[in-house]
């Protein structure tokens, strides 16, 4: 059984600060998606990491994949408070299959920022 | 852009009832997914379906069953409605392509309250 984890499960942080979410899962994938989720609202999809070593960069958020740690990161820059959301990363362990499987989600990093 | 659309933002049913939660998208996608999510648990997949009249059980299916009688349409079914499925339902599209291109749309979801 797959099984995600991510940490921290709360943080709460700075403005102008960095910090660094951590993603782990248990079985081999190299297609991993990290999702922002504001109060209320559904997913809003931000970076999708395809292969070993993919590193994507949206703004202050950069994500990158180490498949074979099984690890991956969401990174935040100098954060504003705009970034306060819920931030979720997803495996997804069949996607050759055409992604009929669907995804398996970490429960989720509630981020809050202060001016 | 896809869109995923759920008929209802909010729903409140009593226990007993038989609920139709609908989902529809507009992209021809082959695959289509019931979340439900829950405070400090994420989001765990209760059904799925890779094609027209096909479904197959995701992690938490019991107490639930869906219908796909057309490929824009999913819908799923709580057959008598227990306050334990008092939760927020989150419907997903996507498809994912033989290069790992492509991924999922999330809908708005439907707070479910049973009473």
């Amino acid at each position: 059984e797959l099984k995600v984890e991510q940490n921290p499960l709360f943080l709460s942080m700075q403005e102008g600060k960095n910090y660094t979410i951590y993603c782990n899962y248990s079985t081999t994938s190299d297609r991993l998606y990290w999702y922002r989720q504001d109060p209320g609202k559904s997913l809003e999809s931000l970076f999708v990491l395809l292969s070993n070593g993919a590193v994507k960069q949206e703004g202050r958020l950069m994500a990158s994949l180490d498949t074979k740690a099984r690890l991956s990161t969401l990174h935040i820059t100098a954060a504003v408070h705009d970034l306060s959301a819920t931030y979720f990363c997803a495996v997804d362990i069949n996607w050759s299959g055409g992604g009929a499987d669907g995804l398996t989600f970490g429960k989720g990093t509630h981020l809050i920022i202060q001016p | 852009d896809v869109k995923v659309t759920q008929s209802s933002r909010y729903l409140v049913k009593r226990t007993g009832e038989k609920v139709f939660l609908e989902c529809v998208q507009d992209m021809d996608h082959e695959n289509m997914f019931w979340y439900r999510q829950d405070p400090g648990l994420g989001l765990r997949l209760i059904y799925f379906s890779y094609d027209v009249k096909m479904k197959e059980k995701g992690d938490i299916p019991e107490g639930y069953s869906v219908s796909r009688e057309k490929k824009e349409r999913f819908s799923l079914i709580l057959e008598s409605a227990s306050t334990n499925q008092t939760s927020m339902y989150l419907c997903a599209s996507g498809q994912v392509g033989v290069s790992g291109e492509g991924g999922y749309t999330f809908g708005s979801g439907t707070r479910l309250t049973v009473v």
